[in-house]
């Protein structure tokens, strides 16, 4: 059984400090690894994607990869209330096109 | 591009009733996936489509539920007979072919409440 865990929160930051969301994979051969991020009530939106190891980032958003700790994280600097939402690692395992999701980390970005 | 689009948005129906969801993918996208989401159980891959055939079903929960894709730009979900813990929000999602990194795109989802 290929898992992928996150911790349900709620995380509560304030306005303008770093939200940091992680995730950890029992696969060793995954090799694609997403964010989404899905506001109550509505479906999940793509925001990340990483493959290798290190850091990846687009504008706020920094995934960081881990391969050997089987970690992968999302930082999201300059947080705003408009972040508060469920955000869901998704996780690939090597020669598949089916990504295993975890629970999801809900994010509460406080004014 | 329209994204992908799911009908109906919301269905209230009664228990021992049928039920049909349906997806239209994004015109070119040739994997298609339905999911299941319940705040128990989270995100669940019920079925997943490539090129119109059924690859993977071992989330269909059980033979009440079964799924088609007749060409690539319909699918359906159907419950017969629906019950109570189907009542959850199902979403369907495409992908573009050999798409190892993009994930997919959802579309809007259907929530089902069976009373």
């Amino acid at each position: 059984q290929k898992e992928v865990e996150q911790n349900s929160g709620p995380l509560s930051v304030p306005e303008g400090a770093i939200a940091s969301l992680n995730c950890t994979y029992s696969d060793r051969g995954s090799q694609s690894f997403f964010w989404y991020r899905q506001y109550s009530g509505k479906s999940p939106e793509l925001i990340m994607s990483i493959y290798s190891n290190g850091d990846k980032e687009d504008g706020r958003f920094t995934a960081q990869l881990n391969k050997a700790s089987q970690y992968v994280s999302l930082l999201i600097r300059d947080s705003q209330p408009s972040d508060s939402a469920t955000y869901l690692c998704a996780v690939k395992p090597g020669g598949s096109y089916i990504p295993t999701f975890g629970r999801g980390t809900s994010l509460i970005v406080h004014p | 591009d329209a994204g992908v689009i799911q009908s109906p948005r919301h269905e209230v129906t009664e228990m021992g009733q049928e039920v049909t969801l349906r997806c239209k993918p994004i015109s070119g996208h040739n994997s298609l996936f339905w999911y299941r989401q319940t705040m128990m159980r989270g995100l669940e891959l019920l079925i997943y489509f490539n090129n119109n055939v059924p690859i993977d079903d071992s989330g269909m929960p059980e033979d009440r539920f079964s799924a088609k894709m007749p060409n690539a730009s319909f699918s359906t979900l159907k419950i017969q007979p629906s019950e109570p813990r189907d009542s959850a929000v199902y979403f369907c999602a495409s992908s573009p072919p050999r798409a190892r990194g993009n994930g997919y795109t959802f579309g809007s989802g259907t929530r089902l409440t069976v009373v």
